[in-house]
């Protein structure tokens, strides 16, 4: 199974600062249709998990603009350009190259 | 658009059924996925099945989950058998928005699993 790592996995950040979540895959999740099936989530306290960004870079459907994904084969980041109070929850990276999908283990985001 | 249910308290080595009820969109359209949230631990893979009934589960459930759906009645299950304590987890159905490199763009209130004598 793929691994993935994420760093840091927790992250304290005062409102209208950046924040940068780094995920590691343990191989290359360029499949042969030249995408890369990489994925960001964020699950908010006491709610269910909402889909981020897809393929590395895509922001989905009504997501803010000050999200935004970015890597290539192993090595990944999602970025976070102001940090807003409603951005704290837990945030997860996944693959989709092969089953068993896996996720990361989560960075925690609270703000000071 | 996604509503769990069946979830509860159960003893080791029982059995529980989830339900998932989709509204809103073409249900048969999309293949649906089982994801897990065990206390103090991150987002787990369960299991998925594709819009022609194919399943797959993760090792950690493979024998003892089984997935299906019924287009009709625009429904998601998850059979668990042979229950472990480390089952224990609220389980999210989710919606798979595409059929390579999948994500997740769906997803339920949850449903919570306790597995405890």
């Amino acid at each position: 199974d793929i691994v993935m790592t994420q760093t840091p996995l927790s992250l304290s950040v005062t409102p209208g600062q950046p924040a940068s979540i780094s995920c590691r895959s343990s191989q290359s999740l360029l499949y042969r249709d030249g995408k890369t099936y990489l994925s960001w989530y964020l699950q908010k306290p006491g709610q269910s998990p909402q889909v981020l960004i897809y393929e590395v870079s895509n922001r989905f459907s009504g997501v803010p603009d000050r999200f935004s994904g970015s890597g290539s084969g192993t090595d990944f980041t999602l970025k976070i350009s102001r940090v807003e109070a409603e951005d704290v929850g837990i945030y997860y990276c996944m693959h989709s190259l092969q089953v068993p999908s896996t996720f990361g283990p989560g960075t925690k985001v609270e703000i000071k | 658009q996604l509503l769990e249910s069946g979830g509860g308290l159960v003893q080791p080595g029982g059995s529980l059924r989830l339900s998932c009820v989709a509204s809103g969109f073409s249900f048969s359209n999309y293949p649906m996925t089982w994801v897990r949230l065990a206390p103090g631990k991150g987002l787990e893979w369960v299991s998925a099945i594709s819009v022609s009934h194919v399943p797959d589960f993760a090792e950690s459930v493979k024998g003892r989950f089984t997935i299906s759906r019924d287009n009709s009645e625009k429904t998601l299950y998850l059979q668990m058998n042979s229950l472990r304590a480390d089952d224990t987890a609220v389980y999210y159905c989710a919606r798979i928005k595409q059929a390579i490199g999948w994500y997740f763009d769906v997803w339920g209130r949850g449903s919570q699993v306790t597995v405890s004598s």
